[in-house]
C-alpha cells in the first residue's frame, strides 16, 4: 500500500540554521508529493509540492526535490526564521480520492 | 485563492448531546469534502471522503452513525458527533478539493480546524 515515513521530531535548530526534513515514499504508479505547513491551532496549508520526478518545488525559502530513484521527498531551508516553527507534514497523491500524510514533524526555532 | 473555512472553531459541549461542525469552501466549488481527526502531536487521520449528492465514504473503524456527515452542496459539508463523549475530543479538519480537479496534482484546500472538547 501507499505511505508515508517522516523522520521523528522535535527537530530543534537555532536561527539561522540549515534545515532537513526528511520524507521517503512507498506508492504504486507515479505520485504528486506534496509539503504541508501546521501553525499552532490552525489548519493545514501547502508548502509545496512537486509531480513528477526531479521536479523542485519551492516556496518561502523551502525547496524539495522529487527523488524517484531514491522514494523520497526532502524538505531544505538554507536559513530557517523563529517563524517557521511549526508541524511539517509530507504527503503523497496518486489520484483518486485520498492524500496519504506522514506522522508530522514538529520544528522549533530557537531565537 | 482557495479559502476553506470551518464553524465553530471552537466548541465544549456536555457529554451526551451532539455538535455540528460545518466546512464551506468560499470561493470554489467542492465536489469532494474530506473529514480529517487530528490528536494532540500527531497526523491526520482520515474519517471520511465525503462527495456532494452522495453517502460519506467512511474509513475503517470510524463509526458512520456517530459521526454524521453531509455534503448537501458544492460549498457546505457538515460533520455532527452525536452523543458525544469526552474520548471524542478532538481538532477536527475538514479539506476539499475543487470540482474541475481530479488529477494527482491536486492539492487540497484545508480548513482551520475546530477544536472540540467535550465535558
Amino acid at each position: 500500500g501507499n505511505s508515508v515515513t517522516q523522520m521523528e521530531g522535535p527537530v530543534t535548530l537555532s536561527e539561522e540554521a540549515f534545515l532537513t526534513i526528511n520524507c521517503t515514499y512507498t506508492a504504486t504508479g507515479y505520485p504528486s508529493l506534496f509539503w504541508y505547513v501546521q501553525y499552532p491551532g490552525e489548519g493545514l496549508q501547502l508548502l509545496l509540492k512537486a509531480t513528477k520526478a526531479d521536479d523542485k518545488g519551492s516556496n518561502k525559502g523551502f525547496e524539495a526535490t522529487y527523488r524517484k530513484e531514491t522514494t523520497s521527498f526532502h524538505l531544505e531551508k538554507g536559513s530557517v526564521q523563529v517563524s517557521d516553527s511549526a508541524v511539517y507534514f509530507c504527503a503523497l497523491h496518486t489520484g483518486g480520492f485520498k492524500t496519504i500524510f506522514g506522522a508530522g514533524t514538529r520544528l522549533f526555532v530557537k531565537a | 485563492g482557495a479559502v476553506v473555512s470551518q464553524h465553530p472553531s471552537w466548541v465544549i459541549c456536555k457529554s451526551g448531546t451532539s455538535v455540528k461542525i460545518e466546512c464551506r469552501s468560499l470561493d470554489f466549488q467542492a465536489t469532494t469534502m474530506f473529514w480529517y481527526r487530528q490528536f494532540p502531536k500527531q497526523s491526520l487521520m482520515l474519517m471520511a471522503t465525503s462527495n456532494e449528492g452522495s453517502k460519506a465514504t467512511y474509513e475503517q473503524g470510524v463509526e458512520k452513525d456517530k459521526f454524521l456527515i453531509n455534503h448537501a452542496s458544492l460549498t457546505l459539508s457538515t460533520l455532527t458527533v452525536t452523543s458525544a463523549h469526552p474520548e471524542d475530543s478532538s481538532f477536527y479538519i475538514c479539506s476539499a478539493r475543487k470540482a474541475t480537479s481530479g488529477g494527482k496534482g491536486d492539492e487540497q484546500y484545508f480548513g482551520p480546524g475546530t477544536r472540540l472538547t467535550v465535558t
